[in-house]
């Protein structure tokens, strides 16, 4: 079975650019979230979709969106990007919302701005 | 302070050793508590899953919970040098939707 899948896989933009990072989750899985790492530390939330729609969000600005499809693949789009953007963006799904199924998260998008 | 927190080493043993790991956490509220491997440039990888307090074990692995401490271990018997990477610890209220992670925690296991 394909885990999750994320595209690209390393990417580099120029500061006030935008950029759009992808997301397949696990077949059957209905819900994504999307984390960043930055070197040297954990995982900081940015959003969960859940049946296409927004469960969660973490402290990023505005400048960070992203969207659920119907088949479940995701989307984060991030706008005027600025050097601390530069960062691990991973993806992670699961059979439901919260702890109970556990994430499976993708091998990430490096994402380095200039 | 952080919501958790975790030394991030790095952390070097021998082949053979016990590699004993650790976080605290402020939210009392946490209820579930994972344990995930990472390593370098690659996704985090789930090892270890626990609700509550009490022990789980799996094969090498076994994972505390004290939540009355707000404390928690992974313990890895018999390290191999595959299990060089980086050590996550991640806890969640439950039905919530967030994991908070601590920073990571650098194991080197010297063949």
């Amino acid at each position: 079975d394909a885990g999750v899948t994320q595209s690209p896989t390393h990417l580099i933009k120029t500061r006030g650019q935008h950029v759009t990072l992808r997301c397949s989750p696990i077949s059957g899985h209905k819900s994504v979230s999307w984390y960043q790492q930055v070197l040297g530390q954990g995982p900081q939330f940015i959003f969960q979709y859940y049946e296409k729609e927004e469960r969660g969000r973490g402290n990023f600005p505005d400048r960070f969106s992203a969207r659920q499809f119907p088949n479940y693949s995701s989307e984060l789009n991030v706008n005027a990007l600025l050097l601390g953007d530069s960062a691990l963006y991973l993806c992670a799904s699961s059979f439901g919302t919260g702890g109970d199924y556990g994430y499976t998260f993708g091998s990430g998008t490096r994402l380095t701005v200039v | 302070q952080k919501e958790v927190e975790q030394d991030p080493g790095p952390l070097s043993v021998p082949e053979g050793a016990i590699v004993s790991l650790n976080c605290t956490y402020s939210n009392s509220a946490f209820q579930y508590f994972m344990w995930y491997r990472q390593y370098s440039r690659k996704g985090p990888e789930l090892l270890m899953y626990t609700y509550s307090s009490g022990n789980k074990e799996d094969g090498r692995f076994t994972a505390q919970v004290d939540k009355s401490s707000k404390y928690i271990s992974l313990f890895i018997r018999d390290s191999q040098p595959s299990d060089s990477a980086t050590y996550l610890c991640a806890m969640s209220v439950g039905n919530d939707y967030k994991l908070s992670f601590g920073a990571g925690t650098t194991v080197t296991v010297r063949a």
